[in-house]
């Protein structure tokens, strides 16, 4: 089967930084999107990966492992505004996204 | 001009009644896709359409009919209503089907089946 593990919920603080892992099952593997969710909002993209390594954008950066099946979101000099869900999705042999339950990550000042 | 734009917002309704939720992108996309949230935040696909046709019907029950009369447009219409219906409903859609791409969300649809 297919299956998405992340953390439910983490929290850091203001300006700090944060790493958010998720591991991942799926049928074929065709790369691997990060969204963000505010509460009461739409999903938004962040990053694709399909190849090994640390992709920088920012303050975001995103890391792939697919031997391992893994991945993880690093979010830097955190600002209150982060606070959100963060939701990992591979995209399996069909093309589908699979989805996360997200990780809720909490800013304190 | 919003991306990908879903009316209404806001539904709340009795059990048994039916009802729509239209949604519009104008992004020349060719893939569009009809998604549920539940209260536990999971996103579970429900619908996909290519140019029109459907090419992804999850499993969900039959009381739920997508219509897509152009590639620009996607509608979901929902018959007799369950509690169990109560979610957000987010459209989204992306460039195709066959390349992972990004997927541009609306700004979902909060259903309350009372």
């Amino acid at each position: 089967g297919q299956n998405i593990d992340q953390p439910t919920e983490m929290t850091a603080t203001e300006g700090a930084i944060v790493q958010i892992n998720c591991t991942y099952q799926t049928s074929g593997f065709n790369g691997l999107f990060w969204y963000q969710q505010h509460a009461g909002e739409a999903p938004t993209f962040l990053s694709y990966n399909v190849l090994d390594g640390l992709e920088e954008k920012g303050r975001f950066s995103s890391f792939l492992s697919r031997s391992k099946g893994y991945s993880y979101l690093l979010l830097k000099e955190l600002q209150m505004k982060d606070s959100a869900s963060y939701l990992c999705a591979p995209v399996d042999s069909n093309y589908q996204l699979i989805w996360g339950a997200g990780t809720k990550l909490i800013i304190k000042p | 001009d919003t991306a990908v734009s879903q009316t209404p917002k806001y539904l709340v309704t009795q059990m048994g009644n039916d009802k729509s939720i239209k949604c519009e992108q104008n992004l020349g996309h060719d893939t569009m896709y009809w998604y549920k949230q539940d209260s536990k935040k999971f996103l579970k696909i429900m619908f996909s359409y290519n140019n029109k046709e459907l090419i992804i019907n999850e499993t969900v029950p039959n009381r739920f009919s997508p219509k897509s009369p152009d590639k620009a447009h996607l509608n979901l219409h929902i018959n007799s209503l369950e509690l169990g219906d109560s979610a957000v409903y987010f459209c989204a859609s992306s460039q195709d089907q066959r390349f992972p791409g990004e997927l541009f969300f609306g700004e979902g649809s909060r259903l309350t089946v009372l």
